[in-house]
């Protein structure tokens, strides 16, 4: 059964500040890794989805790295915004099309 | 906006009694998944539909029960709600089907069901 972790819970950080969120997984029989923003009360947002073939992709100031062999992933936002302030959650696809979420962490960007 | 949308918004229901949640798909899209998120948790798979036929279950009792419609729409049914049921209902719909998936799953706004 895959299990999914994120640390940390919650991050709080100045406006400007580079940072990285873990994701790690116990099963690397993975076909893809997704992250997701979610706002509020709000669904959620597709940022960066990581083929298991792939080692990282990119998008803007978002960046997200897989290591297969070792169960993690990481997102790494640069020079951080009030505006990312959200929860970021990463989810493994081991089966059509069905996701296993990790708990979130809680991005806090301080002006 | 990912063109995923689901109603009501918000419910509010008493224990025992049957909700019915919906969703419309994003066009093209085959594939239905919903989600039950509790508060300050991640989503948990509920199950999957394509091509209107379950195409997989989390671990849900079998009073959490589903429908996909030739349009790709999709519903929800809960019967005999319970306190505990009170959560963030998602869907997301994607073209993968019981092929490996390369799309992303795009997902809607959600339904808030309060369960007194």
């Amino acid at each position: 059964k895959q299990e999914v972790t994120q640390i940390p819970a919650a991050l709080s950080v100045p406006e400007g500040e580079n940072l990285v969120l873990n994701c790690s997984f116990t099963d690397s029989a993975i076909y893809n890794l997704q992250w997701f923003r979610q706002d509020p009360g709000k669904g959620l947002t597709s940022l960066l989805l990581i083929q298991s073939s792939q080692r990282e992709q990119t998008s803007g100031r978002l960046n997200a790295s897989l290591d297969k062999s070792s169960g993690r992933s990481t997102l790494y936002i640069a020079a951080s915004q009030p505006g990312d302030s959200a929860t970021y959650l990463c989810a493994a696809e081991t089966s059509g099309s069905r996701l296993t979420f990790g708990e979130g962490t809680q991005l806090t960007v301080n002006p | 906006e990912t063109g995923v949308t689901q109603s009501p918004t918000h419910l509010i229901k008493t224990r025992g009694q049957q909700v019915t949640l919906r969703c419309s798909s994003q066009s093209g899209h085959n594939t239905v998944s919903w989600y039950q998120q509790a508060l300050g948790q991640g989503p948990q798979f509920i199950f999957q539909y394509y091509r209107e036929e379950e195409n997989g279950r989390g671990n849900f009792p079998p009073r959490f029960s589903g429908l996909q419609f030739p349009n790709y729409s999709s519903e929800l049914n809960v019967n005999a709600l319970e306190l505990d049921d009170s959560a963030l209902y998602l869907c997301a719909s994607t073209r993968a089907g019981t092929s490996v998936s390369t799309d992303t799953q795009y997902f809607g706004p959600g339904t808030r069901l309060t369960v007194l």
